[in-house]
């Protein structure tokens, strides 16, 4: 079975401070993802990465970095978080075979900015 | 600007019958479509998927349809249960694009009473 892990469930910030968030999974994708879900917005991708080094942007890459140093890991980084990035971030992995190799997601993680 | 839009937020079903979710896309280069199902506090879990070159997916209570002159899917669930009530979110990707990133509608929320 696929696991994708979150580092914390829950995580309450303050404006300004520097949020890392990581995802890990166990299953060798090369293809990690991470996403931001609001109400009546859905997921909207932030940025993906298909290999260790390599990220690309996704839509709403704004205000956000990451970090691909190992294949297992996917970072993702507020350098100075705002409230407006309060939301649910969810990490996917996928192999990269074929188009149809399922995306899977993380449990997320529920950050509020104060 | 949103290339898969779910316009009904919530929809609300009696056990046993059937549940009927719809998703429009504009992008006609999407060839891959998915459904995804998600349960309040936890990461989305892949439901079903269809390839542009087919028009029917099958898999126990849940078919999907896809009419690519319409550019429209509609997943059914039949019959409906109770444990089927979560948000469902429909997603569409294109060939080629580096780790095939899903472009994702806003989700439907389905209460499925008894």
């Amino acid at each position: 079975d696929v696991k994708v892990t979150q580092s914390s469930r829950y995580l309450v910030k303050r404006t300004g401070e520097k949020v890392f968030l990581e995802c890990v999974q166990d299953m060798d994708h090369e293809n990690m993802f991470w996403y931001r879900q609001d109400p009546g917005l859905g997921l909207r991708l932030i940025y993906f990465s298909y290999d260790v080094k390599m990220k690309e942007k996704g839509d709403i890459p704004e205000g956000y970095s990451v970090s691909r140093e190992k294949k297992e890991r996917f970072s993702l980084i507020l350098e100075s978080a705002s409230t407006n990035q309060t939301s649910m971030y969810l990490c996917a992995s996928r192999a990269e075979r074929t188009q149809t190799d399922t995306q899977y997601f993380g449990p997320g993680t529920r950050l509020t900015v104060l | 600007d949103q290339q898969v839009k779910q316009n009904s937020p919530s929809l609300s079903v009696q056990e046993g019958r059937i549940s009927i979710l719809n998703c429009d896309y504009t992008n006609s280069m999407f060839d891959y479509f998915l459904w995804y199902k998600k349960y309040p506090a936890e990461g989305p879990t892949f439901l079903i998927s269809i390839s542009s070159i087919k028009d029917k997916n099958e898999d126990g209570r849940f078919t999907v349809f896809l009419n690519k002159s319409a550019k429209h899917l509609s997943l059914h669930i039949v019959p409906s249960q109770p444990g089927d009530s979560a948000v469902y979110f429909c997603a569409a990707s294109v060939t080629p694009n580096s780790g095939y990133a899903l472009n994702f509608g806003k989700g439907t929320s389905l209460l499925v009473t008894p």
